[in-house]
């Protein structure tokens, strides 16, 4: 059972640049996330998702974009990478909007920096 | 003011003792409220859950809701050094359909 999968794990980029970060969740979760964690920080919500085809702003949407063609995958694409983009990213999955079923399941996370 | 805030760390106890957790919230709209721990470097995990006010407890884990007062508290009994991580204490608003995060206390138990 993958749960929530990232890739790439770490990756450096030059100013500039785009690229994608992959996610993918096998637990046929609706509600998916995309957090950045800057160092000694707590998470903050860069785009959401409440199901295939719907998508909605965070608290820091600037310079990303995402989509949710399916149920399993929630890509979020960075564009015209700057310095500021450094981060964690983390990837969750959430079953539902109520109650305990609200517990988010986090991938791996991926370490951006931006040189 | 942040939406949720976290007791400011680090938090240092002595191995065996009880380490407090706190965390105040301002969005009324919360309805549930969770606390991960997260290991450095790794990626964060659950370890508590509550939406009524009161105690839960989990094993050595107790979370403690006061929806009046908007805080949540998580307590660990007989600390143990694996217990040291940073602690990210969450609150999720249904009709929004997200959570938002504080930005964690790092808790250090010291053998």
């Amino acid at each position: 059972n993958a749960g929530v999968t990232q890739t790439p794990k770490f990756r450096i980029l030059k100013i500039g640049q785009s690229m994608t970060l992959q996610c993918a969740q096998d637990m046929n979760h609706n509600y998916m996330y995309w957090y950045r964690q800057d160092p000694g920080m707590g998470l903050k919500l860069i785009y959401y998702s409440v199901g295939a085809g719907i998508t909605d702003k965070g608290e820091v949407p600037n310079g990303y974009n995402v989509s949710r063609s399916t149920t399993e995958d929630f890509p979020l694409r960075l564009e015209l990478a700057a310095p500021s983009q450094t981060s964690v990213y983390f990837c969750a999955s959430s079953y539902s909007r109520g109650g305990a079923r609200t517990e988010a399941f986090f991938g791996q996370g991926t370490r951006l920096t931006v040189v | 003011q942040k939406e949720v805030e976290q007791n400011s760390g680090p938090l240092s106890v002595p191995e065996g003792a009880i380490a407090s957790l706190n965390c105040t919230y301002s969005d009324q709209g919360s309805q549930s409220f969770f606390w991960y721990r997260q290991y450095s470097g790794k990626s964060p995990e659950l370890i508590m859950f509550i939406y009524s006010n009161g105690d839960k407890e989990d094993g050595r884990f107790t979370a403690q809701l006061n929806k009046a007062s908007q805080y949540v508290s998580l307590l660990i009994r007989d600390s143990q050094p694996s217990d040291s991580a940073t602690y990210l204490c969450a609150s999720y608003n249904t009709n929004a359909g997200k959570s938002t995060f504080g930005d964690g206390t790092t808790l250090t138990v010291k053998p």
